[in-house]
């Protein structure tokens, strides 16, 4: 079955770096493009990251970028997201999802969520 | 494209319908889907293509609308159903805008 699976997280002081993992199993990786989305606590879900199936293209939530970068080992079937210069407001589940299939279709595969506390 | 949910919070009598509505501040076409959330847990897809349920989701919830205006209904509320709801468009490709939920209650 589909599983994501994400890793890396923990507490990093302001101002430090952390990068997160999503291993992903069940699914053609290399065919889809990925996302990440995050939720602060207490708060609603909000987006931060695309990549492309085969990395070409990424974005980013204006509130992420220049400090955040999405990449992906298609050869190790793990999507990555490098967080630098972070802040109290980036304190969040972050989670690991599967792009729809096309503009109609979305499978819902999400993984369980890593919790990134930035405090000193 | 901000996506706007209401009522922020509904309170529901188990056996009860509940009706969720969302609304998208430009067309998203069908491309429009519903999470449930419970606390501890990653959002559950409920529905997909703004009416069609996802794999194993029980037929007492359905979707409707098209464009800018949505609905989720949930027939009678079983007490597993009380969570936080999300409705997420990503017709705006490969932006995902998410509402800001509606928590369903027990009255």
């Amino acid at each position: 079955q589909v599983q994501l699976v994400e890793s890396g997280g923990g507490v990093v002081q302001p101002g430090g770096s952390l990068r997160l993992s999503c291993a992903v199993s069940g699914f053609t990786f290399s065919t889809y493009g990925l996302h990440w989305v995050r939720q602060a606590p207490g708060k609603g879900l909000e987006w931060v990251s695309f990549i492309r199936f085969d990395g070409s293209n990424k974005y980013y939530a204006d509130s992420v970028k220049g400090r955040f970068t999405i990449s992906r080992d298609n050869s190790k079937n793990t999507l990555y997201l490098q967080m630098n210069s972070l802040r109290a407001e980036d304190t969040a589940v972050y989670y690991c999802a599967q792009d729809r299939d096309n503009p109609t279709v979305l499978r819902g595969n999400w993984g369980q969520g890593t919790l990134v506390t930035v405090s000193s | 494209i901000v996506m706007t949910q209401s009522p922020a919070t509904l309170s529901v009598s188990p056996g009860e319908r509940a009706t969720l509505s969302c609304r998208a501040s430009q067309t998203v076409s069908s491309g429009l889907a519903w999470y449930q959330q419970k606390p501890g847990q990653a959002p559950r897809l409920l529905i997909y293509g703004a009416s069609t349920r996802a794999t194993n989701i029980p037929a007492r919830f359905s979707g409707s609308g098209s464009g800018t205006e949505f609905t989720l209904t949930i027939s009678s509320l079983q007490s597993e159903d009380f969570a936080v709801y999300y409705c997420q468009q990503y017709n705006d490709w490969p932006l995902w805008t998410f509402g800001q939920g509606t928590k369903v209650e027990i009255k």
